[in-house]
């Protein structure tokens, strides 16, 4: 039954060490985003893809990358992580089916840790 | 851009009360409202959304109303239980860059 699918859940890398988090969904959606959320704050968008055409927000850091390969995965890859990134990291899809306002379905998340 | 206010920041309940919580925001452009439910350590899930050309909608024991002359929002939920204890974070549309801006969540604890 799982829609949006995020692995690991849990992820620990060093710092500077490249670490790569993964989403996945089954609802066919065109629109997959990639949001960043600290502990006791909302969730912050760094980016999406409709389709294949990236947006990225103006103020996520160039540390920040990430790869849609196909409809059904998209890739967030933190090049150098900072002891700052450690978070957790929502994978969310949405119909994108232009005109009317799109719901978004979020995935558990990954908790990410930079040691 | 978009500016979502959303309060309390914190709301403790006695079982079987309402909980109500309400968010502002700035952008009359702004056509669509959805509330997340968020519990420790998952995503947050979509409770219940509303449209501007609707004032209020219900599912159950959870309602959303809208007022976009004053530009709120409110989620009210009656009958509170136990699992109802999480974050609930209210968004809005941005049209200014095609996106969800959220408040800042509310901590929401029903006692029993």
């Amino acid at each position: 039954d799982a829609m949006v699918i995020q692995n690991p859940r849990y992820q620990v890398t060093q710092f500077g060490k490249p670490v790569t988090l993964s989403c996945s969904q089954t609802l066919n959606h065109n629109v997959m985003y990639w949001y960043q959320q600290k502990s006791s704050q909302a969730p912050k968008l760094l980016f999406h893809y409709y389709d294949k055409d990236f947006n990225n927000e103006a103020d996520t850091p160039d540390n920040f990358q990430s790869r849609r390969p196909n409809t059904s995965f998209c890739f967030l890859d933190i090049r150098s992580p900072g002891l700052g990134d450690a978070a957790m990291y929502l994978c969310a899809t949405s119909r994108g089916s232009g005109g009317r306002t799109d719901t978004q379905y979020f995935g558990p998340g990954t908790r990410l840790t930079v040691l | 851009g978009e500016n979502v206010e959303q309060h309390p920041s914190t709301l403790s309940v006695q079982e079987g009360d309402s909980a109500v919580i309400k968010c502002t925001y700035s952008d009359s452009a702004s056509n669509y409202f959805p509330w997340y439910k968020q519990e420790l350590g998952k995503g947050p899930q979509l409770i219940i959304d509303i449209r501007s050309n609707v004032g209020e909608k219900k599912d159950q024991r959870i309602a959303v109303t809208l007022n976009k002359t004053a530009k709120h929002f409110s989620l009210h939920i009656t009958e509170t239980q136990p699992e109802d204890s999480a974050v609930y974070f209210c968004a809005a549309h941005s049209r200014k860059g095609n996106k969800l801006v959220f408040g800042a969540g509310t901590i929401l604890r029903v006692k029993s």
